[in-house]
C-alpha cells in the first residue's frame, strides 16, 4: 500500500524558506501515471492547492503562490520537495503531500500532513 | 480564476440521506471528486471522476455531476460519516471547494 510521509522543520522564522521533504514507500515516485502534490490548509480552515510535479520534472504550480514556490522530485530516493521562499504568518498551516492522478484529476494518497508554524 | 462552492454545513439525522452540493460555472463539463476529513486526520478520497468509488469506500458513498452542479450522497448515514467534505474539481489546475461540515444528529 502506497504511504506518504512529510518531513522537515516545524517552525521557520518570517522571510525565511520553508522545506518539506516527502518520502513515498509502498511504491515508486517513478511510476508513468502518477504525480505527485503539495496541498495545505490553515488550521480549521479548507484545503489550497500548492503545486504538483512529474517524476520528469514538469511541474505545476498554483498562481497566488507560483513566484516562491519551487517543487522538486529525487527518484533515487523516492523523494519529491517543496521549497517556499519568504514566508510570512499567513505560511503557518498544515502542509500535506499527495499521489496525483493528473488523468482523472484527483488526489488518491494523502500523507499525514506536518504542521509548520512562521514566527520568529 | 476557477471556484467551487459547497455550503458550510449540512444536517441530517442518522438513517437519513445527506446531501452535499458543489456548484461552479459549467462543472457538469469538469471531473469533480470528494474527499472526507475527519479532525486530525489528513483528508480520504471517497468519490473520483463524478461517481466512482475508491476500493474500501462504502456503496453509501455515491456521486452525481451535471450542468453547475456535483452532488454526494451519502445514504443511511451513520455517526461516523460526519467529517468535513470537500469537493475538488480541475480548471487548468486542482481546485478545491471551501468545504462542508456535516453533522449527524
Amino acid at each position: 500500500q502506497l504511504q506518504l510521509q512529510e518531513s522537515g522543520p516545524g517552525l521557520v522564522k518570517p522571510s525565511e524558506t520553508l522545506s518539506l521533504t516527502c518520502t513515498v514507500s509502498g511504491g515508486s515516485i517513478s511510476s508513468s501515471s502518477s504525480y505527485w502534490g503539495w496541498i495545505r490548509q490553515p488550521p480549521g480552515k479548507g484545503l489550497e492547492w500548492i503545486g504538483t510535479i512529474y517524476y520528469g520534472g514538469s511541474t505545476y504550480y498554483n498562481p497566488s503562490l507560483k513566484s516562491r514556490v519551487t517543487i522538486s522530485v529525487d527518484t533515487s530516493k523516492n523523494q519529491f520537495s517543496l521549497k517556499l521562499s519568504s514566508v510570512t504568518a499567513a505560511d503557518t498551516t498544515v502542509y500535506y503531500c499527495a499521489r496525483y492522478h493528473f488523468g482523472g484529476a484527483y488526489f488518491d494518497s494523502w500523507g499525514q500532513g506536518t504542521l509548520v508554524t512562521v514566527s520568529s | 480564476s476557477y471556484e467551487v462552492t459547497q455550503p458550510p454545513s449540512v444536517s441530517v439525522s442518522p438513517g437519513q440521506t445527506a446531501s452535499i452540493t458543489c456548484s461552479g460555472d459549467k462543472l457538469g463539463t469538469k471531473y469533480v471528486c470528494w474527499y472526507q476529513q475527519k479532525p486530525g486526520q489528513s483528508p480520504e478520497l471517497v468519490i473520483f471522476q463524478d461517481s466512482k468509488r475508491p476500493s474500501g469506500i462504502p456503496e453509501r458513498f455515491s456521486g452525481s455531476n451535471s450542468g453547475n452542479t456535483a452532488t454526494l450522497t451519502i445514504s443511511g448515514t451513520q455517526a461516523l460519516d460526519e467529517a468535513d467534505y470537500y469537493c475538488q474539481a480541475w480548471d487548468s489546475s486542482p481546485v478545491f471547494g471551501g468545504g462542508t461540515k456535516l453533522t449527524v444528529l
